[in-house]
This record gives structure tokens, sequence and C-alpha cells, in this order.
């Protein structure tokens, strides 16, 4: 069984839609990180959580420490929003383990 | 605002070749990590480096590579033959806030 699972594996919105990317884990974690992928590869810490809620800009991330859940919202979405969102967590040590990333595509 | 920056964003080798991939951290960070990522699959741990020696590495992370720091500022990792299945998109990233490098892209033919 993977360690951080995400749903949905695709996502098609409209521009403007709200939309929620879930992450569940299964391992005790120091923190949990949400990342921005696009497709030239490159990869972009947008939050890292331990407890409660962020927001930056049209985003929000959320942490439920007690069930091992994390959500990723944005708002109001963009076509440029589009691009793979993968959920992470840090174990104690510090290393990284990912999910398998949620592709998003935002339609104008 | 400070980076991680990583050298070639590309290489093609042949089977068999030995690889360098550079990358240069934010200079006050103090953890160093290389994750790689195969075409179409999620990002994998591959080592993490502290104080100038690796404190974890995956089993993925076999006697074909090894990582060092030569310099204060580099950071490098070596993989002495490269094989087919060695072709992915490496990040090296530093600290636990986990600042990516754009990444480099090998492919091993």
């Amino acid at each position: 069984k993977n360690e951080v699972e995400q749903s949905p594996q695709n996502l098609t919105a409209q521009e403007g839609e709200f939309i929620t990317i879930n992450c569940s884990y299964s391992v005790g974690i120091s923190a949990l990180h949400w990342l921005q992928q696009h497709p030239g590869g490159g990869i972009v810490s947008l939050f890292m959580l331990s407890s409660g809620k962020k927001k930056h800009g049209r985003l929000i991330a959320t942490i439920n420490i007690q069930e091992k859940h994390s959500s990723l919202h944005i708002t109001a979405s963009h076509p440029r929003d589009s691009a793979v969102y993968i959920c992470a967590v840090s174990k104690y040590g510090n290393k990284l383990v990912f999910g398998a990333g949620t592709i998003l595509r935002v339609k104008s | 605002e400070p980076e991680v920056t990583q050298t070639p964003s590309h290489q093609v080798t042949q089977m068999g070749q030995e690889v360098i991939l550079r990358c240069v951290p934010i200079s006050n960070h103090l953890y160093f990590y290389w994750y790689r990522q195969i075409l179409g699959q999620k990002v994998e741990f591959l080592v993490s480096f502290y104080n100038n020696e690796i404190s974890e590495k995956s089993e993925i992370f076999d006697d074909q590579f090894s990582v060092e720091r030569p310099d204060g500022s580099n950071f490098t990792l070596k993989i002495r033959s490269t094989k087919l299945e060695d072709s992915a998109m490496y990040f090296c990233a530093s600290t636990q806030n986990q600042y990516f490098g754009p990444g480099t892209r090998l492919l091993v033919l």
C-alpha cells in the first residue's frame, strides 16, 4: 500500500471553478507538503503544513492530523493553474515521500 | 529569492558511461537531497546528505551511485556505470522546506 494517496488522479475544471485535491497518508509525519510541477518538469513548493490551514493567494491548504488527511483548494481556478499537484510527507529525518500527483487541467 | 541551481539541464549518455550531476544548494542550508522521477512515475527519494556525509539512502541508491560536496558549495550525484533504467529527471533539494532545483533530465541510450 502506498504511504501517500492522492485523489483524484486527473481533474478537469472550467475556469472559475473551485477545485479540491485530496491527500491521505498512513505514516507518522513531521510535515506535509503540497508541490506544483509544470510540464517542463520543475517542482515548486506551495505549502508546508504541520497543522491547521495555510492560505496563499487563491490557494488554501488544510491538514487534519488525527484523520491523516490534507486538502488543497484552488479558488477561482484559471488555466495557468494547470499543472500536476503533488502531496508529499516528510517523515522524521526530513526526506519526502511523494504521492503520485493529480493532473489538473483548467479550461477557459 | 534564493534558489537551487542544477547543471546540466539535459544529459544524454551511452549505457555504461559515468555521469555527474551537479547542484548548487542555497548557501546557508545544511540538508541536501537527491530525488529522481522516471517518466510517468512519482518522485522517489534517493539520498540525503548532512554535515558532509550521507544521512539516509534509499534501496535505489546502490553502489553505482555516490554523492559528495567537493568544494563546500557544489553537491554532486555521480552514477558510475549508467543503465537504461537510470533515465529520469533528477532533482536536488535543500533543507526541510525542500527548495527544489529545476532538475537534470538524464537519458541513457
